[in-house]
């Protein structure tokens, strides 16, 4: 079956370090891999887009990678601040066909940053 | 910044009542979806909405659920009889081409059947 997991539910992390996320997939083939941020009571928040022929995408302090042989994207913040402390979500995009893409979630990773 | 408006933001409703979530997406947007999400586990796709015809719908997405698009700015999600598992934060959500640049969330509606 298919299954994305984000291996850690917590992550704690000292204000001005890196934080490094991960996603893993299984028995997926897909057309490109989305991050995004989720704060409490509220939607989840569009960050990044990396296609599966694409290895590395950056914003500003973010960085994804993309490793299809690996089935493993890793996501990364740096000089990371008290406020990027959310829950971070890894998002499969598949095609499903008639034009249309299927977007599933991770459970998502916790990230708090400590001042 | 345009954004994805949700209404309401909290609806309680009396098990076996019909609701109507509404959502307004960000105009010049061509691709339209519901997700959901219980509390304390993971965002869940329900439908995709394309050219006014669901496009894909999940195996929750079953016939106690309708989506439509009554006019130009509207994408309401009908659940008809509700039970106490439909309780969860419903997110509407809308993108230009079909998430390549993302999907724009609105803020939720918090349904709670009781």
């Amino acid at each position: 079956s298919q299954k994305i997991e984000q291996n850690s539910e917590a992550l704690n992390i000292q204000e001005g370090k890196t934080a490094t996320l991960t996603c893993n997939y299984t028995n997926y083939s897909p057309a490109y891999l989305q991050w995004y941020r989720q704060d409490p009571g509220r939607g989840p928040v569009f960050l990044l887009l990396i296609r599966e022929n694409e290895k590395e995408k950056r914003k500003e302090r973010l960085k994804v990678t993309f490793d299809t042989t690996l089935k493993q994207s890793l996501f990364h913040i740096t000089a990371s601040q008290p406020a990027d402390s959310a829950t971070y979500l890894c998002a499969l995009g598949r095609y499903s066909g008639a034009g249309s893409y299927q977007l599933t979630f991770g459970k998502g990773t916790k990230l708090s940053v400590i001042p | 910044e345009p954004e994805v408006t949700q209404t309401p933001s909290h609806q309680v409703t009396q098990m076996g009542q019909e609701v109507i979530l509404r959502c307004v997406p960000i105009s010049n947007h061509l691709y339209f979806y519901w997700y959901r999400q219980i509390l304390g586990q993971k965002v869940e796709f329900l439908v995709s909405f394309y050219n006014n015809e669901i496009s894909e719908k999940s195996e929750i997405f079953d016939d106690q659920f309708s989506v439509e698009r009554p006019d130009g700015s509207n994408f309401t999600l009908k659940i008809r009889s509700t039970k106490l598992e439909d309780s969860a934060m419903y997110f509407c959500a809308s993108s230009h081409f079909d998430g390549d640049y993302g999907y724009t969330f609105g803020s939720g509606t918090r349904l709670t059947v009781v």
